[in-house]
């Protein structure tokens, strides 16, 4: 298994401006994933983060709105820029393991409030 | 990766055995079936995995028939605590590994 945690829990930020939302695991991990909960809604991925290259984004997501780092195996960040309300989500950092049973963990959430 | 169908909704009472299907008509041959779990304000967490047959660990059991086209999440003796929403996911570990494709999930209300 892998613990995940993430910062900040909790953001309310203002339209126009931009949060980092950092993403930490308890160990080395190929593959690391940013996802996004609109509210009432399921989990969309936004990217994968890619270590060492530019991260791989989703259909309807750009690196200029969203962009990512992953400068080792255990951590990455994701950027939400130049925001709006429609960004209000709860955005998850999401890893692979294949430890014992291959699947993915997931990372408690950032919830973002934009005004 | 195989799009599922899941009820949107189910209520239960405590102490019954709830039942979910998942509908993955076009699952391929490569494609693990797995189960996760979301409360309010967290992440979705992994219950169970399963190719075919029956699996059972420590928290439900997982029922999957010959053509694998259906699946059964068996929570046994459900509780208050186990209002939360149910996805079940379907991908090739291998060559789709963590890119999930999550359907709208089932949302479990346990009452009392």
């Amino acid at each position: 298994s892998a613990v995940i945690s993430q910062k900040p829990s909790r953001d309310i930020c203002q339209r126009g401006t931009s949060l980092t939302i950092q993403c930490q695991v308890d160990s080395q991990v190929t593959m690391m994933f940013w996802y996004r909960q609109q509210p009432g809604q399921s989990l969309t991925l936004i990217a994968t983060a890619n270590q060492g290259s530019e991260a791989t984004y989703e259909s309807g997501f750009v690196i200029d709105k969203f962009p990512i780092s992953r400068p080792n195996l255990t951590f990455s960040t994701l950027t939400v820029s130049n925001m709006s309300p429609e960004d209000s989500s709860i955005y998850l950092c999401s890893v692979w393991s294949s430890g014992g049973t291959d699947t993915q963990y997931f990372g408690p959430g950032t919830r973002l409030t934009v005004l | 990766l195989a799009k599922t169908t899941q009820p949107i909704s189910m209520d239960s009472y405590e102490g019954q055995e709830v039942n979910i299907t998942c509908s993955h008509n076009n699952i391929a041959t490569n494609d693990y079936i797995t189960w996760y779990q979301q409360f309010p304000s967290q992440g979705p967490r992994f219950i169970i995995q399963g190719y075919k047959t029956k699996v059972t660990n420590e928290v439900a059991s997982l029922f999957i028939p010959a053509d694998r086209k259906s699946s059964t999440l068996s929570l046994p003796r459900v509780s208050l605590s186990d209002t939360a929403v149910y996805y079940c996911l379907v991908g090739d570990g291998d060559t789709n590994a963590g890119k999930s494709t999550f359907g709208d999930g089932t949302t479990l209300t346990v009452k009392p």
